[in-house]
C-alpha cells in the first residue's frame, strides 16, 4: 500500500516569489492535514481539507493556501515569500477526520526561501 | 500559549532498560492523544495513541500512560533498543467538531539510546 506522497522533496526559491507542494494521500483516504515544521516552532497546522472542503484552519497569515480535488490529492500554496517561510512541510492523510488512529504522514518539502 | 508541552528536551538510555518520555497537556478538552517517533528528513511515524476514557494502552514494547487528573501522559519503552534512537513527538487531538484533523504537537524529546 503506497504511502503519503509529497512532491517536491527540495525546494529554494527567492522573497517574494509564490510556491506549490502538492501531497498525494493513501488510497481511500479523504482527510488532508498540512503541517510547518521550524527549529522553533515545532510542528503547527496549518489546514485541513476532506472531500474538497476546508474545515478547519490554524493560525497562519493568508499568504496560506490549500485546496483538494475529487481523487482527494491536494495542494498547499505560499505566495509572497518570506524568509520565515523557511520550513519542513508536512501533509497528512486519514480515512477520515474523526478517526482515533493515527494519522499517516508524508516525508515532507523542504522549502528553503532565500 | 503551548497546549502541550514535553520538557525534556533530550533523553538518554542504556540499550535493554526502560524509556520513558513525558508529555503535560493544558486543555482538558483533547480527546486523544498519540505518539509519533520522527526521523531527520522524515515525516513523523505514528507510534501508539490513546484515548482520553482510557488510562493505559499497550502495543508491543510501547505503553503509553493517561493521568488526566494530572493531564500528564507518558510512553514508555521497554526494553529500548538502538533503533529507537529519534525524536518522540506527543501530540493531541481536539473533539471531532472543532478540530478536524488537527493535532497539538509538544516540542519533541530527542531519545539516545547507546547500545
Amino acid at each position: 500500500k503506497a504511502g503519503v506522497t509529497q512532491t517536491p522533496r527540495y525546494l529554494i526559491k527567492t522573497r517574494g516569489q509564490q510556491v506549490t507542494l502538492s501531497c498525494s494521500p493513501i488510497s481511500g483516504h479523504r482527510s488532508v492535514s498540512w503541517y510547518q515544521q521550524t527549529p522553533g516552532q515545532g510542528l503547527q497546522f496549518l489546514f485541513e481539507y476532506f472531500s474538497e472542503t476546508q474545515r478547519n484552519k490554524g493560525n497562519f497569515p493568508g499568504r496560506f493556501s490549500g485546496r483538494q480535488f475529487s481523487n482527494s490529492r491536494s495542494e498547499m500554496n505560499v505566495s509572497t515569500l518570506e524568509l520565515g517561510d523557511s520550513a519542513l512541510y508536512l501533509c497528512a492523510s486519514s480515512p477520515d477526520s474523526g478517526a482515533g488512529y493515527g494519522y499517516t504522514f508524508g516525508s515532507g518539502t523542504r522549502l528553503t526561501v532565500v | 500559549d503551548q497546549q502541550v508541552k514535553q520538557n525534556s528536551p533530550s533523553l538518554s538510555v542504556q540499550e535493554g532498560r526502560i524509556s520513558i518520555l513525558n508529555c503535560d497537556y493544558t486543555n482538558s478538552m483533547f480527546d486523544y492523544f498519540l505518539w509519533y517517533k520522527k526521523y531527520p528528513a522524515e515525516g513523523p511515524t505514528f507510534l501508539i495513541s490513546i484515548s482520553s476514557i482510557k488510562d493505559k494502552n499497550e502495543d508491543g514494547r510501547f505503553t503509553v500512560f493517561l493521568n488526566k487528573s494530572a493531564k500528564h501522559l507518558s510512553l514508555h519503552i521497554v526494553p529500548s533498543q538502538p533503533g529507537d534512537s529519534a525524536v518522540y513527538f506527543c501530540a493531541a487531538r481536539g473533539p471531532g467538531g472543532t478540530s478536524y484533523g488537527k493535532l497539538t504537537f509538544g516540542q519533541g524529546t530527542i531519545l539516545t539510546v547507546h547500545p
